[in-house]
């Protein structure tokens, strides 16, 4: 089943604590992205990869790292979490961007919680 | 101004209307154009994906891009219950070139309720 894999599902972690939050496909997608969606909001772009190796920055990269050594996993890193990035994360693959019918495939979400 | 707004909800209509949703950008080289649908607590979904002036029928959902105009809009003919759910615009901005192709810019997502 193609399917994008977020883990962990929720978490609730204190300031400053180091935490990965991990994204896996299984359908050899060159295309990986992250996005945070926040009340009001609607999605906002955090990091995102053309391919192995090939990562820019969204509208709010800002405490946060990614990092795509293989094609299934692009993890998102918050090297020192703090309050204001308690948000609802997701993460998507697609073969390419913009191609059409080549829809993103979103994960199940990873609900953060940093007190 | 904001890079992309969309119409504020939430909208309400009738099972069997026609839902229309809009959204107006601002950058104008932007050439790739999407929208979404989340229902509540699920993930976002692609629901139409539009790239040349005019209407793009699929089914039930229509979208209409108006690029000298700066908008893109999403009709839902004979809406369902089933359709209720927050529609999220979306395009690549053109403004960075290069690799930004990968960015992708949502709207604020509009609140649709079909009722019975």
């Amino acid at each position: 089943e193609a399917q994008v894999t977020q883990n962990p599902r929720y978490l609730i972690t204190v300031t400053g604590k180091k935490l990965t939050v991990t994204c896996s496909q299984n359908m050899n997608h060159e295309y990986m992205s992250w996005y945070r969606q926040d009340p009001g909001l609607g999605l906002r772009q955090i990091y995102y990869s053309m391919n192995v190796e090939v990562t820019d920055k969204g509208d709010v990269p800002e405490g946060y790292k990614v990092s795509r050594k293989e094609k299934r996993n692009f993890p998102l890193i918050l090297e020192s979490p703090s309050p204001n990035q308690t948000s609802l994360y997701f993460c998507a693959s697609s073969p390419l961007l913009g191609a059409d019918n080549q829809p993103q495939h979103f994960g199940d979400g990873t609900r953060l919680s940093i007190l | 101004q904001k890079e992309v707004e969309q119409n504020s909800g939430p909208l309400s209509v009738p099972e069997g209307a026609i839902a229309s949703l809009n959204c107006t950008y601002s950058d104008r080289g932007s050439q790739s154009f999407f929208w979404y649908r989340q229902y509540s607590g699920k993930s976002p979904e692609l629901i139409m994906s539009i790239y040349s002036n005019g209407d793009k029928e699929d089914g039930r959902f229509t979208a209409q891009l108006n690029k000298a105009s700066q908008y893109v809009s999403l009709l839902i003919r004979d809406s369902q219950p089933s359709d209720s759910a927050t529609y999220l615009c979306a395009f690549v901005p053109a403004y960075a070139g290069g690799t930004s192709y990968g960015k992708l810019t949502f709207g604020q997502g509009t609140i649709l309720t079909v009722h019975p």
